[in-house]
């Protein structure tokens, strides 16, 4: 079975210019997360969805970044315009959660963000 | 949620026992408490997951003492390919899942 796909695994762009990243869930998982990992850092929560609802967008900076999740499947996080402090791993996780049970995230390979 | 502390780094020799600590005081009644491992250019994967007492897989142990305020990690034997940072993580059913800064582990030939 695949797992958590996402591309690009690298990108390098100016800072003002745009950017995207997606995501492909494992098959089934109904809970996706984008996470924002620094070097020498934990990943930092963005946002998580539930199907296509997102349930915590609390951590996410909405005045460049935005995210959707159509359709409950894939997912794209966007960046416009973009700053010099966003260079950064992008990782995107899946989960199948029910009501009250802790399931086990599942990373993608992360899409690494150089903003000169 | 509960905020949890744990080493910064630390370094075995292959062979070894590496055992990681994690102190987790405001755990609350339905938290579990979660390890994940992180190799460079990767994302985190899962290790083990307990509630309380002790759970062993193919990978690792986790020891949790009866108040629950911390948790122990133990690799056993570890190799060079055991490398890696490890993160503590409190799990509730909100499935927020914070992590820290983690353990870097170093294992030395």
């Amino acid at each position: 079975e695949a797992g958590v796909v996402q591309s690009p695994r690298y990108k390098i762009i100016e800072k003002k210019q745009p950017v995207a990243f997606w995501c492909n869930p494992i098959s089934g998982h109904n809970t996706l997360y984008w996470y924002l990992q620094n070097l020498g850092q934990g990943p930092e929560l963005l946002i998580r969805y539930e199907n296509e609802e997102a349930v915590d967008d609390s951590q996410l900076p909405k005045d460049r970044f935005s995210a959707e999740r159509l359709k409950g499947v894939d997912s794209t996080l966007k960046i416009q315009p973009a700053e010099l402090g966003d260079s950064a791993v992008y990782l995107c996780a899946s989960s199948f959660s029910l009501a009250g049970d802790t399931g086990e995230l599942f990373f993608g390979e992360g899409s690494r963000l150089t903003v000169l | 949620l509960a905020k949890t502390t744990q080493p910064i780094s630390m370094d075995s020799y292959e062979g070894q026992e590496v055992n990681i600590t994690c102190s987790h005081n405001n755990i609350a009644t339905n938290d579990y408490i979660t390890w994940y491992q992180q190799f460079p250019s990767q994302g985190p994967r899962f290790i083990i997951q307990g509630y309380k007492t002790k759970v062993t897989n193919e990978v690792a142990s986790l020891f949790i003492p009866a108040d629950r305020k911390s948790s122990t990690l133990s690799l056993p034997r570890v190799s060079l390919s055991d490398t890696a940072v490890y993160y503590c993580l409190i799990v509730s059913g909100t499935y927020k899942y914070i992590f820290g800064t983690g353990t870097r582990l170093k294992v030395l030939a």
